[in-house]
């Protein structure tokens, strides 16, 4: 069965440094998303992505996040100067349709630690 | 503004007894509303969806939902539990004018007791 996979598992990082997430969705799938989940607190949904460019983002997303989509197969999270509240477990999800009617296949997500 | 509330930050069943896991909603217009399931160290599972039609919506693992619009709930159920159920559940739903934008509630985490 088709999965979407995230490297690493688990990244820590200094305060202040830039750090890549990276996914590879499962290849037929469209749409794209990434979310983080704080320890112990909900799944918060960052950003949508959609024929290469961002589709919908939410209020955390702000201008230290981006994502790309460099090849047919990866889709990152790039955090450009980390903090310490970035912390948290990130999810990329991917979906084969449209207008959020589809459901989601989740990674197995990447916990960053920033000291 | 759009979101979705899971009143119990865990509930407790026996094996074999009947289980519901609570969600309500806030959206404007007709929902998208979903259930996901998260096991120790992985990522969100599919269970089952609501998108228009029969209010009882049936999904994976014996799992079903019902859809209540006058009491803006979305209830997950499942008529016999079985220890492996146990997980955390997460509702979600899509924002109405914003059609890939969802949000999560804040997770139930479901314990099933032998």
């Amino acid at each position: 069965e088709p999965e979407v996979t995230q490297t690493p598992s688990h990244q820590v990082t200094q305060m202040g440094q830039e750090v890549i997430l990276r996914c590879v969705p499962i290849s037929n799938h469209l749409y794209f998303y990434w979310y983080r989940q704080i320890l112990g607190q909900k799944v918060e949904f960052l950003v949508s992505f959609y024929n290469n460019e961002i589709s919908e983002k939410s209020e955390i997303f702000d201008d230290q996040f981006s994502v790309e989509r460099p090849d047919g197969s990866n889709f990152t999270l790039k955090i450009r100067s980390t903090k310490l509240e970035d912390s948290a477990m990130y999810f990329c999800a991917s979906s084969g349709g449209a207008r959020g009617s589809y459901e989601q296949y989740f990674g197995p997500g990447t916990r960053l630690t920033v000291t | 503004a759009q979101s979705v509330a899971q009143p119990e930050d865990q509930v407790n069943v026996a094996e074999g007894n009947p289980l519901t896991v609570k969600c309500t909603y806030s959206v404007s217009g007709n929902p998208y509303l979903f259930w996901y399931v998260q096991y120790p160290n992985r990522g969100l599972q599919f269970l089952l969806k609501y998108i228009t039609g029969d209010n009882l919506v049936k999904g994976s693992y014996g799992f079903e939902a019902e859809f209540n619009k006058s009491q803006t709930s979305f209830h997950l159920k499942k008529p016999s539990a079985l220890v492996s159920d146990s997980a955390l559940y997460f509702c979600a739903v899509r924002d109405f004018d914003n059609f890939n934008k969802f949000y999560f509630g804040s997770g139930t985490k479901l314990n099933v007791k032998p």
